[in-house]
């Protein structure tokens, strides 16, 4: 089956920083990824997703890259602040059953 | 997108009982999924529930301990059954946005389940 690492499980920058947050993918079938941030006592919300047929997409201050050669994704989040404070999900779908990592914990420090 | 409900939002439970939990959305979805989040852990799904036909279980999770109902397009429910310690966990109901974009995830704010 599909299986999907995500990188790094703690991350904390300050106030007005970058993040970035990286998973990768094993089925080369896989063709829809989603990020979900995860608010302590919440359930998952949609943030921003990406199919195969693009390479990049943003959305104000987040954007998600695709490289489907290397089988890697990634979350990039700029000029942080406290309350992106979450922890986020990336997930890999190529059957109708989605595969999600492990999950970060981004902490911003105000 | 869909707007998700759960009721309970959290229980604290006695084990050997169990606890139904609802699962509401604000329109028709074809699939709906039920998922089990350990404290700091990532989403395992539990079962897919399609209306009109019995709920696919994933491996570790079976129906006797889990049983789903699905009576139509909007609403679930998954019980907990005879309920220990370990099953203590928040249990989040997902639907399948119906669509262009059928593929498109979105989940309810969860049910928190503690068992003593």
């Amino acid at each position: 089956g599909e299986n999907v690492e995500q990188h790094p499980s703690t991350l904390s920058v300050q106030e007005g920083d970058s993040a970035v947050i990286k998973c990768t993918y094993s089925d080369s079938a896989s063709n829809y990824f989603p990020w979900y941030k995860q608010e302590l006592g919440k359930g998952p919300q949609l943030i921003i997703d990406i199919r195969s047929n693009v390479g990049e997409k943003k959305d104000q201050r987040i954007a998600v890259t695709l490289n489907k050669t290397a089988k890697h994704f990634s979350l990039h989040i700029t000029e942080t602040q406290p309350e992106d404070s979450a922890v986020y999900f990336c997930a890999s779908r190529g059957s109708y059953i989605p595969t999600f990592g492990r999950g970060t914990s981004l902490i911003v420090h105000p | 997108s869909a707007v998700i409900s759960q009721k309970p939002s959290r229980d604290i439970c006695q084990r050997g009982t169990s606890l139904t939990i609802q699962c509401q959305v604000d329109s028709q979805v074809t699939m709906m999924f039920w998922y089990r989040q350990q404290p700091g852990q990532s989403l395992t799904l539990i079962a897919t529930a399609n209306q009109g036909s019995e709920a696919t279980y994933e491996s570790g999770f079976v129906i006797d301990k889990f049983p789903i109902s699905r009576p139509n397009l909007t609403f679930s429910t998954l019980t907990v059954s005879n309920m220990s310690p370990e099953d203590s966990s928040i249990y989040l109901c997902s639907v399948e946005a119906s669509g262009r974009f059928q593929e498109t995830q979105y989940f309810g704010p969860g049910t928190r389940l503690l068992v003593l």
